[in-house]
């Protein structure tokens, strides 16, 4: 069971270079999400998508755009990388609910650089 | 913003000890959630308290949740070298989470 997979596992990006980083999961889970981890920072929510056919944005959405292109899927792309979105990007997923009393599944994440 | 935010930042120990990390936040959530990172990888879910539970314990982890003031704590019994990681509470509230700084804890052999 591969649960939440993340690719490209590395990527060096120059600025104004555009790309799309991929996440799939195989646990039929309803709800997935990008974020971005930065030192010191934690974690932080770009976009979630609560169910297949729906995007919101998180706290830092600015410089992203989503697609959740079916249940498994749900793709982040940067039209214009910008040297700021150098980050390690994290995609997990969960069952759904609007409650959410369920754990994320989370993949190893994207180490993205960009100079 | 309800982000968590966790005490200590650090903290050291000697395998066999126990370790207590503190969590605040700061709004109305419907569970708290404690996830470890090891080096390199992604968060793994280390167990979920709901807004309506005070004590929940998985293995050698037990977590509490005071609602009044807004707390919580991940007690580690007996801790490993292998427990050596980072550790982050994450506040959840409509299908939500939001992450703190997180805790990293060294287990010394």
């Amino acid at each position: 069971n591969a649960g939440v997979t993340q690719t490209p596992k590395f990527q060096v990006l120059k600025t104004g270079q555009s790309m799309t980083l991929q996440c799939a999961q195989d646990m039929n889970h309803n709800s997935m999400y990008w974020y971005r981890q930065d030192p010191g920072m934690g974690l932080r929510l770009i976009y979630y998508s609560a169910s297949e056919g729906t995007t919101d944005k998180g706290e830092v959405p600015n410089g992203y755009n989503v697609s959740r292109l079916n249940k498994r899927e749900f793709s982040l792309r940067l039209e214009s990388a910008a040297p700021s979105q150098t980050s390690v990007y994290f995609c997990a997923s969960r069952m759904g609910g609007a409650i959410g009393n369920q754990p994320q599944h989370f993949g190893d994440g994207t180490r993205l650089s960009i100079l | 913003s309800q982000q968590g935010e966790e005490d200590p930042q650090a903290l050291s120990i000697q395998e066999g000890e126990n370790a207590t990390m503190n969590c605040s936040y700061k709004t109305s959530i419907n569970n708290l959630q404690w996830y470890r990172q090891n080096s390199g990888r992604g968060l793994v879910h280390l167990i979920l308290i709901r807004s309506n539970e005070r004590e929940k314990h998985s293995g050698r982890l037990r977590v509490t949740l005071d609602t009044s003031k807004k707390s919580s704590s991940l007690l580690i019994t007996a801790s490993r070298a292998a427990d050596t990681a980072s550790y982050f509470c994450a506040p959840g509230a409509n299908s939500k989470l939001t992450f703190g700084k997180g805790i990293t804890l060294s287990v010394r052999p």
